[in-house]
């Protein structure tokens, strides 16, 4: 049972432009939800994250929205460069407790000079 | 993140063989986990130790199994390794103290194939 979907599975975007990937979650428990960034050859790191407390959070070129009727939440990269090429995912958890964290299915992102 | 490693870094082994994955860390953290990556399918849980004491199933368990030697290793053991189990392996280690939410650190990963 996949409880975080996310799409597209893979996105070209050129230099300048808008990268969105979307996710969806299913457990109503989920009050944390981070983004991971991965690049060829080395294992995931930690982007940025939200808690459902608040619509947005922003960091630099890196912005989360969050809708919580909806269960969905996305990650927006403005002003996309070479350099953000890489696979993302999403992710979501119970914020406290004895929890780990749920992955979405990964998008690959390729920004075109 | 050098502060999580794991070896072997590549293994090609045959079917049936057992094989034993190896993580270290440095980061002092308590929580240690094992994924494995496949294309399409994302990250995905195997196994997951809050504690040396305190070991629990992930996702996709059945056909490995675990051992925390110490609050720094944490290792990823195939029995009787089947070709369905080539993937990509990581570890990784995380910290829940803090108001800013767990942040889990990753290995370089293990590539595996089985044969």
């Amino acid at each position: 049972q996949q409880q975080v979907k996310q799409s597209p599975q893979s996105l070209i975007v050129q230099k300048g432009g808008i990268s969105i990937i979307n996710c969806a979650y299913e457990n109503t428990a989920f009050d944390y939800f981070p983004w991971y960034q991965q690049f060829p050859g080395k294992g995931p790191a930690l982007l940025i994250a939200i808690r459902p407390d608040v619509s947005e959070k922003k960091e630099g070129r890196f912005t989360i929205s969050f809708n919580k009727s909806a269960k969905q939440f996305s990650l927006h990269i403005m002003d996309s460069q070479p350099g953000d090429s890489a696979t993302y995912f999403c992710a979501a958890s119970r914020f406290t407790g004895r929890r780990a964290l749920t992955f979405g299915s990964g998008t690959r992102l390729q920004v075109q000079p | 993140d050098a502060d999580v490693t794991q070896t072997p870094r590549n293994r090609i082994t045959k079917t049936g063989k057992r094989i034993m994955l190896e993580c270290s860390q440095t980061k002092g953290h308590d929580r240690m986990y094992w994924y494995r990556q496949d294309p399409g399918l994302g990250l995905r849980l195997i196994y997951y130790s809050f504690d040396v004491k305190d070991i629990n199933k992930g996702e996709i368990s059945d056909g490995y199994s675990v051992s925390r030697q110490a609050q720094a290793k944490f290792s990823l053991s195939l029995e009787s390794a089947i070709p369905n189990q080539t993937a990509l392996y990581f570890c990784a280690t995380s910290d829940i103290r803090g108001a800013s939410g767990e942040t889990q650190y990753f290995g370089p990963g293990t590539r595996l194939l089985v044969l």
